[in-house]
């Protein structure tokens, strides 16, 4: 299972672009990087998905290089609402295959 | 309409009592699960049901026994409480099992062992 890294905390204000980048050196090719937010008291969220290039949904964007080696995920314009921890995820498809949280990183939007 | 229920919420025992977390899923997924949030905020997962059949289950105490009655239920019983259960668990479920299937969580039950 590839190991993942990610900053502990970012700071933003309201309106500007956030991106959170995750390390996954040891990815192999198989791997899928996904995206999870957790808000307070809740139990984590699905974000988005990717395995290589840039996926967009309605809510993000997530960009992975050529290498998949690491991987950005980009919030447009956030809000207030947006302050969470997000957990960047890897690992196959596979049946077997365990979602491996990490730390995650606490996002904090500022007014 | 809530997609993956739990309860209790809130769950608050002493050292040594016996208890269960219910949690049921309404989405038609083949595939549930059982995640334990420390207070370090880690979430680990604990056990993996596809179908009805244990198809993941980490390093937990013997004392954390997983059932799965039908497709849209996964109870968690533990037995013999001790303080280091004290967490919050989350159930999730995901169409079939494998990270390239959303997960949709619960909303997690916050147990208290005192």
């Amino acid at each position: 299972l590839a190991k993942t890294t990610q900053p502990i905390s970012m700071d933003s204000y309201e309106g500007q672009e956030v991106n959170i980048t995750c390390s996954h050196n040891n990815i192999a090719t198989n791997d899928y990087i996904t995206w999870y937010q957790q808000f307070p008291s809740q139990g984590p969220r699905f974000i988005i998905q990717g395995y290589k290039t840039k996926v967009t949904n309605e809510v993000a964007s997530l960009f992975i290089p050529a290498d998949r080696k690491s991987s950005t995920l980009s919030l447009p314009r956030v809000s207030l609402s947006d302050t969470a921890v997000y957990y960047c995820l890897v690992g196959e498809g596979g049946a077997t295959n365990k979602l491996i949280f990490g730390t995650g990183t606490l996002l904090a939007v500022q007014p | 309409d809530t997609a993956v229920s739990q309860t209790p919420k809130y769950l608050v025992t002493q050292m040594g009592n016996d208890k269960s977390i219910k949690c049921e899923q309404n989405l038609g997924h083949d595939t549930m699960y059982w995640y334990k949030q420390d207070s370090k905020k880690f979430l680990k997962i604990m056990f993996s049901y596809n179908n009805k059949e244990l198809i993941i289950n980490e390093t937990v105490p013997n004392r954390f026994s997983p059932k799965s009655p039908d497709k849209a239920h996964l109870n968690l019983h533990i037995n013999s409480l001790e303080l280091g259960d004290s967490a919050v668990y989350f159930c999730a479920s995901s169409q079939a099992a494998g990270q390239i299937y959303e997960q949709y969580f619960g909303p997690g039950t916050r147990l208290t062992v005192t």
